[in-house]
């Protein structure tokens, strides 16, 4: 079946930093990619989206490329801040969305 | 905005209770899912409508579980004899139309009700 693996956090940063989340992926045929942000308090929010190998997402300074050689969707971040602290979801879709665990992100001033 | 709405926000209820929860879907979003997200796990699929039926209900864990949406909007998950194993956070999100009978369009999430059972 289909199944999501990202990185176990939290990943504790300094404003400014560079963010890497690496996700990589199991499933049939070509499924599309998502990063889902969680905000404390908040309902999940879908982050970006790729449809297809090697389409780029970006979204707020957030980017994901769609690897279809490595199945992987790694998402980077340049300069990180305080704002962006939250939850991060990996998550393909074939038929529903299937999700990975999350990964929790704290950005310190 | 008028997002996706879920109640109540928080549910307690003891073991071996009946519980329902409900969504009310964005409107003119004639897709509604229904995820399970369990303490540090992401969440989990449980069952889909397209309109007034259930297209896929694959992620039901077992027949304690039930879902409804009569009239194509609002839905509700209902719970039988419920487990400790059930606290959880229970989310919605709905969608446009799917196209194909695949999940094409943005799914758009609601806050959530928080399930414990004692």
């Amino acid at each position: 079946g289909d199944s999501v693996t990202q990185m176990e956090g939290p990943v504790t940063l300094s404003e400014e930093a560079f963010l890497t989340i690496n996700c990589t992926y199991t499933a049939t045929g070509y499924p599309s990619l998502f990063w889902y942000v969680q905000y404390p308090g908040e309902g999940l929010q879908l982050l970006l989206k790729a449809t297809k190998a090697d389409d780029k997402g970006s979204n707020k300074g957030f980017e994901a490329t769609y690897r279809k050689e490595t199945t992987s969707f790694h998402l980077e971040k340049g300069s990180v801040q305080v704002s962006d602290s939250a939850v991060y979801f990996c998550a393909l879709r074939s038929s529903t969305l299937t999700f990975g665990k999350g990964t929790m992100l704290l950005v310190s001033p | 905005g008028a997002g996706v709405s879920q109640t109540p926000s928080n549910k307690v209820t003891e073991k071996g209770k009946y519980v329902e929860l409900r969504c009310d879907p964005i409107s003119g979003h004639t897709a509604l899912y229904w995820y399970r997200q369990s303490l540090g796990q992401g969440p989990e699929f449980l069952i889909y409508f397209q309109g007034t039926g259930a297209a896929d209900d694959s992620g039901l864990p077992n027949d304690r579980f039930f879902a409804v949406r009569p009239e194509g909007s609002v839905s509700t998950l209902k719970i039988q004899r419920t487990e400790r194993g059930d606290s959880a956070v229970y989310l919605c999100a709905s969608s446009l139309m799917v196209a194909g009978g695949r999940g094409t369009n943005e799914q758009f999430f609601g806050p959530g009700t928080r399930l414990t059972v004692l």
